[in-house]
């Protein structure tokens, strides 16, 4: 089945500094979803992106669709200690369920 | 829109119990998903109804695990009977078709432990 390889699996960075993550699929999506999930509750959608090479923003967020179309980023610019939870990539191939990543768990030192 | 409403949030109940965990989708949304998380296996996807329909039940791990959906505004799933290694937070999700994607909308979830 389809799997999705969610990098890094942890990062622990000071406030202000930017991140990165990313996503790697084995197969072609038509979308791909950027949630994040607060401790105790259930993921939030933050990003959706719809066409390979399309960059989105949502404040200082930025999230890319792969020209591939096997691949998306997501970057938080100057963080704060609110980004401090699970991000997770989900891609969608159409009329199938989402796949998920296994999430990027984020810490942010004050 | 009050969101998806999941309830228990919390459930405590010792092995072998009956446990039902409660879901009111999203008015309006057609489809709707039963995922448990837990830290080793991440976001698995149970079973997910369209229109009110079972479509793939192939993640429910064993026959133990069973859900209904009666009626468009709600879902059950049903462990029976329950092991401490169905300790995990159950999700549920819902969603529209057609029209432009959004994903999915979550619950709150139910975080259940069984001793």
């Amino acid at each position: 089945g389809q799997q999705l390889n969610q990098s890094p699996q942890s990062m622990f960075i000071q406030e202000g500094e930017d991140v990165s993550m990313n996503c790697t699929s084995s197969s072609i999506f038509n979308t791909w979803l950027w949630y994040k999930q607060d401790p105790g509750e259930g993921p939030v959608l933050l990003i959706a992106l719809y066409k390979a090479g399309e960059l989105t923003s949502n404040g200082r967020l930025t999230a890319q669709f792969g020209i591939t179309r096997k691949d998306s980023f997501l970057n938080i610019s100057a963080s704060i200690p609110s980004d401090v939870g699970i991000y997770f990539c989900a891609g969608s191939s159409g009329n199938t369920p989402l796949v998920f990543g296994k999430g990027t768990r984020l810490s942010v030192i004050a | 829109d009050a969101g998806v409403i999941q309830s228990p949030r919390h459930e405590v109940t010792e092995m072998g119990q009956e446990v039902t965990l409660r879901c009111k989708p999203i008015s309006g949304h057609n489809s709707l998903f039963w995922y448990r998380q837990t830290m080793m296996r991440g976001l698995e996807l149970l079973i997910y109804f369209n229109n009110n329909v079972p479509i793939d039940d192939s993640g429910m791990p064993e026959d133990r695990f069973s859900a209904k959906m009666p009626n468009a505004s709600f879902s059950t799933l049903k462990i029976q009977p329950s092991e401490p290694r169905d300790s995990a937070v159950y999700f549920c999700a819902s969603s529209r078709t057609g029209g432009l994607f959004y994903g999915y909308t979550f619950g709150s979830g139910t975080r259940l432990t069984v001793v």
